[in-house]
């Protein structure tokens, strides 16, 4: 049990499909990443959220489409994905993003991995 | 730019040392981080450096120069359930965190 959990764990979707990632962390985190993982390329930092308000966006296409309801949940709003997209989807959460806390390390949920048809 | 390289595989003897290095290029340093992920699973932390020098925790230790730009793993004692990647991880200064590609290391029994 990671404190971070990731639904669906696997998911097939043809390009012209919508379909939603969800990420819940159950750690009273206030900031969340969406990360994707690729095969021998290193992890990719997509967006932060820090309490509830996205801080950064990691120039990713406009396809992908991140919500933060609360601090507690966090979506990924996928349509007209690319053969490309497939990868392994990971969810993080920490303390805060704040340098303050810097030594706060990142906890991940176990992911959802994408095929895109 | 930005780079954090780090040995794409390794593989060492059940019980022996393993040393998985670390070296990086980045816009300024907050901290780096040393994780361990299994084949399917989450990224686990194992540990942080952000002053230079040694920290051990258990099995795992991990280094830090700043002035090199270089951080080792050291992981004692190698069992079977060490085969895993380890991920190096470094905080930039606009708390950017960036990743390396991951060493995966294989033990042999």
């Amino acid at each position: 049990e990671t404190g971070v959990t990731q639904t669906p764990r696997h998911l097939v979707m043809g390009m012209t499909n919508k379909k939603s990632l969800k990420c819940e962390q159950h750690l009273g985190h206030n900031a969340m990443y969406w990360y994707k993982q690729s095969a021998k390329k290193p992890l990719e930092l997509m967006f932060v959220y820090n309490f509830k308000e996205q801080t950064e966006n990691n120039s990713v296409p406009s396809r992908f489409s991140p919500e933060c309801p609360n601090s507690s949940h966090l979506f990924l709003h996928l349509h007209t994905l690319q053969p490309e997209d497939s990868a392994l989807y990971l969810c993080a959460s920490s303390q805060d993003h704040a340098r303050t806390v810097s030594n706060q390390p990142q906890h991940f949920g176990d992911g959802t991995r994408l095929s895109i048809l | 730019g930005q780079n954090i390289d780090q040995p794409t595989e390794m593989t060492a003897t059940e019980g022996a040392i393993v040393q998985i290095n670390c070296t990086y290029q980045t816009s300024g340093f907050n901290g780096l981080f040393w994780y361990q992920q299994h084949a399917g699973e989450a990224p686990t932390f194992l540990s942080y450096n952000v002053l230079d020098g040694l920290e051990e925790k258990g099995r795992f230790s991990s280094f830090l120069s700043r002035s090199k730009g270089y951080s080792y793993l050291l992981l004692k004692e190698l069992q079977m359930k060490d085969s895993a990647s380890y991920l190096c991880a470094v905080r930039g200064r606009d708390d950017k965190i960036i990743f390396g590609k991951g060493t995966r290391l294989h033990i042999l029994p």
